[in-house]
């Protein structure tokens, strides 16, 4: 099973309002991946988590809040978004070795 | 990262092989060249990986030169399913600080009857 599982399908939200996405595997990887994705664009890292501890943040506002509570599980936190942070959010992961990474369905994200 | 250069944009037939090239002229003796395709509006999807020799898994057929500077991607009977983006992407497959995959423009493939 090769699967990784992302909600909401879809969401909007208010620039005022808090909202999170939930990303779970039951894979047994340890090392997990926030993405964003904009309209034909390729997908952009956001966040890796390794070993349930933040090991990169590629330079992430603050208004965006990763935490990762245990292995099979990956949230992120929304606050206070733009519109342009409107766009398709993919999670993933990986073992650290071997790195093949595999993604979730993504939550695509609307900031009125 | 080894930076990648795809064409944008290809056609192909259903039922023939599809050829996706894949120049990386500054790739490392230990970097892997990754592919990934993304069909519309889900997420990418692992199509296959390789190191120096070639590789097949039961999606496509790798074949990487012998100098490891580009590298072409065969998917050997295309279908209408396989109409996507196709990423190439190379990296070292562990590092201290993290695994990261860092997509380039990649190539629109449309597959037609």
């Amino acid at each position: 099973d090769t699967e990784v599982t992302q909600t909401p399908k879809h969401l909007v939200m208010g620039m005022t309002n808090k909202k999170s996405l939930k990303c779970e595997q039951h894979m047994g990887h340890r090392a997990m991946y926030w993405y964003k994705q904009k309209a034909k664009k390729p997908p952009e890292l956001m966040f890796v988590y390794s070993y349930e501890k933040l090991s990169i943040n590629e330079s992430v506002p603050s208004r965006f809040s990763p935490e990762c509570p245990n292995s099979s599980l990956l949230n992120l936190h929304l606050h206070a978004l733009q519109p342009e942070d409107s766009a398709l959010y993919l999670c993933a992961s990986s073992q650290v070795s071997p790195f093949t990474q595999y993604f979730g369905p993504g939550t695509r994200l609307t900031v009125l | 990262d080894a930076k990648t250069t795809q064409p944008p944009s290809m056609d192909c037939a259903e039922g023939r092989a599809a050829n996706l090239p894949c120049n990386h002229s500054t790739i490392s003796g230990n970097e892997y060249v990754y592919w990934y395709r993304q069909i519309h509006s889900q997420g990418p999807q692992y199509i296959i990986h390789g190191l120096k020799n070639n590789e097949t898994n039961e999606m496509a057929s790798l074949i990487i030169t012998e100098d490891r500077k580009s590298s072409t991607l065969i998917l050997p009977h295309a279908t209408l399913r396989d109409t996507a983006v196709y990423y190439c992407i190379v990296r070292v497959t562990q590092q201290a600080a993290g695994n990261k995959l860092t997509f380039g423009g990649g190539t629109r493939v449309l597959v037609k009857p």
